[in-house]
């Protein structure tokens, strides 16, 4: 069974850092591109970042880019999502999402989210 | 960038069709993929590469993609199809990013 369990959510004061990690489990996690999609209280999905299996090649929202840095380590199946410089309109809810093997595929699989808050 | 366009809202009485656009330039030429997302629930990804279903998901959830408009079908809806529909693309034109639309309600009257 597909398993992704998001953890290091909480709250932040602006201009702060946070670190978040995926935990994943049941597939060949080195084999499938990864991605975080964020949703803040009461609107839709947005994407974040995505990341290629061997952790070559990443992608960044325009809103992010330059303050998050996604990573991986598929020795431990996890996904990272290092965040600095945070502002309140980061505030939501981040998932993190299986891809396929390449660019193209869905989302299959969504972890339950981990809440992060922005706040002084 | 890309953008996808959804009805804030689709209302439908039990049993009756509901249908859920999304529009883009040419989006008949990229695959889309839709997902459902009840409150307080992650999204269930429900059509993938515009008409196929994951195992598990009803034959009632259906799509089809054409033109400028992407759309997802349900058939025979049931109060448990209430939820937030979302449909999604790559953006081949900006380092392969993923899109999302903003969403449409779905009412169960």
């Amino acid at each position: 069974e597909v398993q992704l369990v998001e953890s290091g959510g909480g709250l932040v004061q602006p201009g702060g850092s946070l670190r978040l990690s995926c935990a994943a489990s049941g597939f060949t996690f080195s084999s499938y591109w990864m991605h975080w999609v964020r949703q803040a209280p009461g609107k839709g999905l947005v994407w974040v970042s995505r990341i290629n299996s061997d952790g070559s090649s990443t992608s960044y929202a325009d809103s992010v880019k330059g303050r998050f840095t996604i990573s991986r380590d598929n020795a431990k199946n996890t996904l990272y999502l290092q965040m600095n410089s945070l502002r309140a309109e980061d505030t939501a809810v981040y998932y993190c999402a299986r891809g396929g093997i390449d660019y193209n595929y869905a989302l299959d699989y969504w972890g339950q989210g981990t809440l992060v808050t922005v706040s002084s | 960038s890309y953008v996808l366009t959804q009805p804030p809202s689709v209302s439908v009485a039990p049993g009756q069709t509901a249908r859920i656009t999304c529009g883009g330039n040419n989006i008949g030429s990229k695959s889309v993929h839709w997902y459902q997302q009840k409150p307080g629930q992650a999204p269930v990804l429900v059509v993938y590469d515009d008409s196929d279903r994951p195992s598990g998901i009803p034959e009632r959830f259906s799509g089809s993609n054409s033109g400028n408009t992407a759309t997802l079908t349900i058939s025979r809806v049931e109060a448990g199809d209430e939820a937030d529909y979302y449909c999604q693309v790559w953006d081949s034109s900006s380092d392969h990013n993923v899109v999302f639309g903003g969403g449409t309600k779905l009412t169960v009257l």
